[in-house]
């Protein structure tokens, strides 16, 4: 059973515009998320991250907001940029934490000139 | 500062061989990763350590073995390579829970 959800495999926006990407998960365990960005050849890098204690949390161009209710989470990029055209994963960690992360299926983020 | 070093970063194996992926970390981490990606997948844990001589199982710890033997140095092995074992694999490492840094990625093709 996944237990962290992108349910869109690519997304496609016009740069200067917001994109919107979305997260789900099923564990109500979780008490922390991560996004990571990922480019072709590369390792995932973090980009930002929330405590389940807050329902936002902003970094720049970043912003994640997170619904506990609904086991949602979403990551805003504004405005979005050429650069930012990568892949996406969302991510919880798995047990105590040290156990590792557990990732969703990705969201492939492309920015239109 | 290195970071998360991956060696090799592509190999192409027979089905049977056997090979070992290298993961070095020089960030004095305890905790480090084994994942791996696939198409449509994201990434999966393979396997895990908590800190030197200890390694625990992933999600899908299956053809693979692991040893910390180093605190420094996290090696996968593949004992008899399937092509169901082609993929990319990412080390990573961390300290904190809110803090993984991974390495750039390991191609490994099985034919």
């Amino acid at each position: 059973d996944q237990q962290v959800k992108q349910n869109s495999p690519s997304l496609s926006v016009q740069e200067g515009r917001i994109s919107i990407l979305n997260c789900d998960y099923t564990n109500s365990m979780f008490d922390y998320f991560l996004w990571y960005k990922k480019y072709p050849a590369e390792g995932p890098t973090f980009l930002i991250s929330i405590s389940s204690i807050k329902d936002k949390n902003e970094d720049g161009r970043f912003t994640v907001f997170l619904n506990k209710s609904a086991k949602h989470l979403s990551l805003h990029i504004v405005p979005s940029q050429p650069g930012d055209s990568a892949v996406y994963f969302c991510a919880a960690p798995s047990g105590g934490g040290a156990d590792g992360l557990t990732f969703g299926k990705g969201t492939h983020l492309i920015i239109q000139p | 500062n290195a970071g998360v070093t991956q060696t090799p970063k592509f190999r192409v194996l027979k089905t049977g061989q056997s090979m070992t992926l290298l993961c070095a970390q020089d960030m004095n981490h305890e905790y480090m990763y084994w994942y791996r990606q696939d198409p449509g997948m994201g990434l999966r844990l393979i396997h895990y350590s908590v800190g030197e001589g200890t390694t625990a199982k992933g999600e899908v710890p299956d053809g693979y073995n692991v040893s910390r033997l180093k605190k420094q140095n996290f090696l996968l092995g593949l004992e008899s390579a399937a092509p169901s074992q082609t993929s990319v694999y990412f080390c990573a490492s961390s300290f904190h829970r809110e803090s993984y840094t991974f390495g750039s990625g390991t191609r490994l093709t099985v034919v």
